[in-house]
């Protein structure tokens, strides 16, 4: 099963901006399937942070933003806050011929 | 709201199966794609399979053999079952609900349970 590969970790000083990419194959992003980030603090489940691309759910702070391009993407964080550290995945659709959903192999954000 | 709850034995012995059950409210489970991921300790997210239209099911390829999902439409809940177990399924089981919108383009989990961790341990 193919995976989406992220940085194992960024980090950054309150307030500072940080990116974290994704990159992914012909199969899932580069085929056209939306990217969709998921925000998870440790011990708890994973919360849907961004959706298709670029799209906050009512209650995501503006901060968090996401982008997609060719077959990669990105979410950036801007005004980096002590409460944004936790492990971020990206997650899209692989088409191939099984069909299956695929993560990313996800990155720590630490707040310096 | 949409809430979504996993139970099931939390200790479970090699070669034995694995049973866990999501309950869900707030919606009903004969909408939607509902899905099982899980979370091996320290790792990243795996995603096990869904169940759609209470009875169309798919898997993940790597797993294929040993899982199987099933729904309860008077109970509102829908079952994950997996098989010939292993230490390597020690983990933490999410359950999910999909949104997919985009003809089928744009497929995201919206709402996740809790989790629940499973050990595989004799």
């Amino acid at each position: 099963q193919s995976e989406l590969t992220q940085p194992p970790s960024v980090s950054g000083a309150p307030g500072q901006r940080v990116t974290i990419s994704c990159t992914g194959s012909d199969s899932n992003i580069g085929a056209g399937f939306d990217v969709h980030w998921y925000q998870q603090v440790p011990g708890t489940a994973p919360k849907l942070l961004i959706y298709a691309n670029s799209n906050r759910p009512s209650g995501v702070p503006d901060r968090f933003s996401g982008s997609k391009s060719g077959a990669s993407a990105s979410l950036a964080i801007t005004g980096l806050q002590t409460e944004d550290e936790a492990d971020y995945y990206c997650h899209s659709y692989d088409g191939s011929l099984s069909g299956s959903y695929v993560f990313g192999t996800g990155t720590k954000v630490t707040v310096l | 709201q949409v809430q979504l709850q996993e139970s099931g034995p939390g200790l479970v012995k090699p070669s034995g199966t694995l049973s866990l059950t999501c309950s869900v409210s707030g919606v009903s489970i004969s909408s939607f794609y509902w899905h099982w991921i899980r979370q091996p300790p320290g790792r990243g997210l795996e995603w096990l399979g869904y169940i759609y239209d209470n009875e169309r099911t798919m898997y993940n390829p790597s797993l294929k053999s040993r899982v199987s999902i099933s729904v309860d439409t008077s109970k509102n809940e829908f079952s994950l079952n997996l098989n010939s177990v292993t230490a390597a399924d020690t983990a933490v089981y999410y359950c999910a609900r999909e949104r997919r919108t985009g003809g089928g383009f744009v497929r995201y989990f919206q709402n996740w349970g809790q989790g629940t961790l499973v050990n595989v341990s004799s």
